[in-house]
């Protein structure tokens, strides 16, 4: 296994299209997180799962999004009726148990 | 809540010369602290991480840090750096052993001159 990796790497939309991004984790990992990157910032949390359960949303993961693991293995994060201000890097990141997180490349978004 | 604060947001060092970043952290029970590198195009790399226990932590890539309790510190330190540690280095809390979230800072973006 060579990490956590994730696609597409890059995604340009237009403003109102919805768009999916997909993470597969380390193969033995449970727990797996999204985070979002601006420029110029650290990444900010907006949700995890172990397994398949879904067990926190950050207050930045409005409406428009939604995150699934439905076999708890990949991920996928939905953005509906994309927005300018969704241009940002999404990272994944997977973890066994309450150990360290390990981080995909990202999926850089941008909305035209 | 917990919080990260990187007060420098650019560091220029020559290469060879020492180097120490800083992090302060806002966490009301014992934080599990973490340093990160980010390089143009690449993912989070974990450089190394403080559960408890020894207060200096070795990582990689020559790195140290240690966590002071009485400043909320974790400071990030190298006695000399090389040309390809120019990247942006990030610290981060969490609430526990790295599980559930981790809160980052704003990074620290570092240049080597040669």
């Amino acid at each position: 296994d060579t990490g956590v990796s994730q696609d597409p790497r890059h995604k340009i939309t237009k403003r109102g299209q919805n768009v999916t991004f997909r993470c597969d984790p380390i193969s033995e990992h449970n727990r797996l997180y999204w985070y979002r990157q601006t420029l110029g910032q650290g990444p900010e949390f907006l949700t995890y799962f172990q397994n398949e359960a879904q067990l926190e949303k950050s207050r930045l993961l409005s409406d428009r999004f939604s995150a699934e693991r439905p076999k708890g293995s990949f991920s996928t994060l939905e953005i509906q009726r994309t927005e300018q201000g969704d241009s940002a890097m999404y990272l994944c990141a997977s973890s066994l148990d309450q150990d360290e997180q390990f981080f995909g490349p990202g999926t850089r978004l941008t909305v035209l | 809540a917990q919080s990260v604060t990187q007060p420098d947001i650019h560091i220029t060092v020559s290469e060879g010369a020492s180097l120490e970043l800083r992090c302060n952290y806002s966490y009301g029970a014992t934080p599990y602290l973490f340093w990160y590198v980010q390089s143009p195009g690449q993912g989070l790399q974990l450089l190394l991480k403080y559960f408890s226990g020894d207060t200096l932590v070795q990582g990689i890539k020559g790195f140290e840090a240690e966590f002071k309790r009485s400043q909320s510190s974790f400071n990030l330190r190298k006695p000399s750096v090389h040309w390809s540690d120019a990247a942006e280095y990030f610290c981060a809390v969490g609430a526990m052993r790295g599980g559930n979230k981790l809160t980052f800072g704003t990074g620290t973006q570092l240049k080597v001159e040669l």
